[in-house]
Order: structure tokens, then sequence, then C-alpha cells
């Protein structure tokens, strides 16, 4: 069956870096496009970043621009989030996600993992 | 970018009863209007995506409609188990924006 497994989360203090990875198993991961989404505590869910099944189209949300960077390996069937210069509203879980997109369309986030928590704080 | 709203934030209802939820984005999104459902302290679900279609597996009491900047998630028969957050996000494009959630009670 289909899982995502993320790992990497942690504490660390502001202006720090961290990675996290998502390993897939289950399904063709060359197939499809994998999203980072976080959840701050009691807070509502924030995408954040999407790459496609190639790795050749990412896009990221303004509060991450320029300090997240995502990735992938279809080799290792792996998904990667680096984040640098950390902050204290970057405490969140993170979730890996997948949808799909076809020719003809695009399809929502159907597969998450079950997350990882990074806390940001000294 | 395309802001999501959704309304009520928060709604009390009793089993049996009817909801309705609505998302609304401040452009047009066409169809491309997913809904999910966030148990406490669970990962969420897929319900629903393409604003109607029903994700494999969900019960047939949950459905969507809406076109454009207008959708609605309603649950015809209120269940204990339909106790959960649910959120709207558009996939029309990047920003993938989600609402900020609409927390479902019992009464």
């Amino acid at each position: 069956q289909v899982q995502l497994v993320e790992s990497g989360g942690g504490l660390v203090k502001p202006g720090g870096s961290l990675r996290l990875s998502c390993a897939a198993s289950g399904f063709t991961f060359s197939d499809y496009y994998m999203s980072w989404i976080r959840q701050a505590p009691g807070k509502g869910l924030e995408w954040i970043s999407y790459i496609s099944s190639s790795g050749s189209t990412i896009y990221y949300a303004d509060s991450v621009k320029g300090r997240f960077t995502i990735s992938r390996d279809n080799a290792k069937n792996s998904l990667y989030l680096q984040m640098n210069s950390l902050r204290a509203e970057d405490t969140a879980v993170y979730y890996c996600a997948s949808f799909r997109v076809t020719q003809y369309s695009r399809y929502p986030h159907d597969y998450w993992g079950q997350g990882t928590l990074v806390t940001v704080s000294s | 970018d395309i802001q999501m709203t959704q309304s009520p934030s928060s709604l009390s209802a009793s089993v049996g009863d009817r909801v309705t939820i609505t998302c609304r984005a401040s452009q047009g999104i066409s169809n491309y209007l997913a809904w999910y459902q966030q148990k406490p302290g669970k990962v969420p679900k897929l319900l629903i995506y393409a604003a109607s279609t029903l994700q494999s597996g969900v019960p047939s009491r949950f459905s969507g409609s809406g076109s454009g900047t207008d959708f609605t998630l309603t649950i015809s028969s209120l269940q204990p188990e339909d106790v959960a957050t649910y959120y709207c996000q558009k996939y029309s494009g990047a920003p993938w924006t989600f609402g900020q959630g609409t927390k479902v009670e019992s009464k």
C-alpha cells in the first residue's frame, strides 16, 4: 500500500537549518508530483511547496521562498525539504503529500505522510 | 494570489442534521477545488476533488458542489465520526491555498 514517511524533524535554534526527508513506497514515485504542507500547533493547513514528477517545475509559498528548497531523488523514491534561516513561525508539523498531474487535468493531494514536527526555539 | 475563505469557522450540530460549509475563492478557479477532513490528531484525508467528485471510499453522505468562486461541502446526515475540521483547497495553480478550516462539533 502507499506509504509516505517523513523524517528529519526536531528542535532547532532560530537562524538554523534542517533537512526533512520523505520516503515513498507502494506507488511509482517518479510518476507523481509531491508537495510539502505544514500545520502550526493548533492552526490550519499551509501549502508551502511542490515539485513536479521530473523535478523540473517547482513552486514555493511566499512565506518560505528564498529560505526553503524542495528537491527529489526518483532513484531513491525520496522527497526532501532543505530549510534554512528558520524562524519561530516555521514551527509546525510538516507533511509530504502526493498528487497526480495528467495531460488533461490535475488532482489534489490524495496520499499524506504522518508528518514530522519541527520546533524552532532558542 | 487567490484567497480562500471558509464559513463558518465552527459549527455545532446534532447527529442526523444536515451540515453545510461554504468556501469562496477571491477569483475564479473553475472546479479545481478539494475538500479535506482532519480528525483531531490525525492526518488530513481527501474527501472530494474537482468540486463534486467523491474520493473512493468516502461515504455518500458527503457531497460537494460549486464552480468558479463559490463552493459547498454538505454532510447530509451528520454522524458522530464526522466530528473534525474541514478544509477546502484550491489547486488551479500555485500557490495551492487552503481555507482557514471549519470545525464541526457534535451537540
